[in-house]
């Protein structure tokens, strides 16, 4: 069965740490894996996207890995800002050619950043 | 903004009553999508249109009617729902099959 696991369900830091988002899948054939940041009452955005060959993304304070064998993923947030309380949300897309209706999604993981 | 809107932001009605959630996209995009995220459960997809061609019908009840016009309008009419369909519903839409642009999200209660 195709799944995306996210942990911790939650997180509470305090502003200006560093914290890891932990994804797991069972997802196949696989595409590509994305992070999406969902602020509360608003549409999730995409963060990063990776694909089979790429081991490690950036964007801003964000950066993504990738570790296809053992099908896991992070996403790391550096020196961690009020803005960045949201949740995350880890997407793996199905290798299904054309098809839209492909994207396995995780439950996500609420972050808090304290002042 | 990401480029697709939602209307209305907050809605409420009750068990028997007619509403209908509208979305719009201003991306160009061919495929559009309706979500329902509830809590502590991963995004659900309802359905997925293709040019205006609805393409996939993942079980939803038949109390969510979708309609799409054209490719860059996309409605949800809801009636006769139950309580256990209060919920975020989000539109997406995407060029094929890349990446997906999210709405804001209605969210719905239903009394």
């Amino acid at each position: 069965k195709n799944q995306v696991e996210q942990s911790p369900q939650s997180l509470i830091i305090l502003e200006g740490k560093n914290c890891t988002l932990q994804c797991n899948y069972t997802v196949s054939p696989f595409s590509n894996l994305r992070w999406y940041k969902q602020d509360t009452g608003r549409g999730p955005v995409s963060l990063t996207i990776m694909t089979f060959s790429e081991n490690t993304k950036s964007n801003g304070r964000y950066t993504a890995t990738l570790d296809a064998d053992t099908k896991q993923s992070s996403l790391h947030i550096t020196a961690s800002q009020l803005s960045d309380s949201a949740s995350y949300i880890c997407v793996v897309s199905l290798n299904y050619g054309g098809s839209q209706g492909n994207l396995i999604f995780g439950k996500g993981t609420k972050l808090s950043v304290k002042p | 903004e990401t480029g697709v809107t939602q209307t209305p932001r907050h809605l409420v009605m009750g068990m028997t009553n007619k509403k209908s959630l509208k979305c719009e996209q201003h991306l160009g995009h061919n495929a559009m999508y309706w979500y329902k995220q509830s809590a502590k459960k991963p995004l659900e997809l309802m359905f997925v249109y293709n040019f205006k061609e609805q393409t996939e019908n993942n079980s939803v009840p038949s109390r969510f009617s979708p309609e799409c016009p054209n490719s860059s309008h996309l409605f949800l009419h809801l009636h006769t729902l139950q309580p256990e369909d209060s919920a975020l519903y989000l539109c997406a839409s995407s060029r094929g099959g890349y990446e997906q642009f999210f709405g804001p999200g209605t969210r719905l209660t239903v009394l």
